[in-house]
């Protein structure tokens, strides 16, 4: 099972410029979520999609916008990106009405903009 | 305000000690807390799950209790090995109006394993 797939696992950026964090998962999991993780701070919630077609902002999503593409797949872009951007970047799926499914998380993108 | 603390923040173990993990949590309403296992380099990974209900839930040599009346967990790990060298993540859930979860995590515990 490959779980949650992130793409790509590494990219470098310069200020302003714009790219599109990929997402999919194969659990057939209806909620999925934008997390970044910076050194000394917990996850962070950037958005998240409780089902196919909706989406809702988490605690930090300016500077972000998502696209749940259809059930698999929830993309993050950056539109126009700046050094406090720099960060790694997770994505995580579960079945979230259940209380007891854990949040599957993917191996993460790490995202330096200089 | 909904926080999760863990402590301490590192801890060196030599192989074969044990050593306990603590949280402390102030989410509201508590739906469950978690622990998770992050190695360098990859997402967190599940280890337990337990609802305000339950006071102690094993995986192998990870054990984890709670004390829904001080908010506390902690995480007992027996017999340390090299492979259980990673960061500890406790995330406590809590429900919303929606009927969905929010997700509050703790900034983890780094563990380093020697040999």
């Amino acid at each position: 099972n490959a779980g949650v797939t992130q793409t790509p696992k590494f990219q470098v950026l310069k200020t302003g410029q714009s790219m599109t964090l990929q997402c999919a998962q194969d659990m057939n999991h209806n909620s999925m979520y934008w997390y970044r993780q910076d050194p000394g701070m917990g996850l962070r919630l950037i958005y998240y999609s409780a089902s196919e077609g909706t989406t809702d902002k988490g605690e930090v999503p300016n500077g972000y916008n998502v696209s749940r593409l259809n059930k698999r797949e929830f993309s993050l872009r950056l539109e126009s990106a700046a050094p406090s951007q720099t960060s790694v970047y997770f994505c995580a799926s579960n079945s979230d009405r259940v209380v007891s499914q854990p949040q599957h998380f993917g191996d993460g993108t790490r995202l330096s903009i200089l | 305000k909904n926080q999760v603390e863990q402590s301490p923040q590192s801890l060196i173990i030599l192989e074969g000690k044990n050593c306990t993990l603590q949280c402390n949590y102030t989410v509201s309403p508590f739906s469950n807390l978690r622990w998770y296992k992050q190695d360098t380099g990859r997402g967190p990974v599940s280890l337990t799950i337990m609802t305000f209900s339950e006071n102690t839930k094993s995986n192998g040599r990870y054990t984890a209790t709670l004390d829904a009346d001080t908010k506390q967990s902690s995480l007992h790990i027996t017999a340390s090995q090299l492979s259980d060298s990673a960061s500890y993540i406790c995330v406590v859930s809590g429900s919303t109006t929606s009927g969905t979860y929010k997700y509050i995590f703790g900034t983890g515990t780094r563990l380093k394993v020697l040999a």
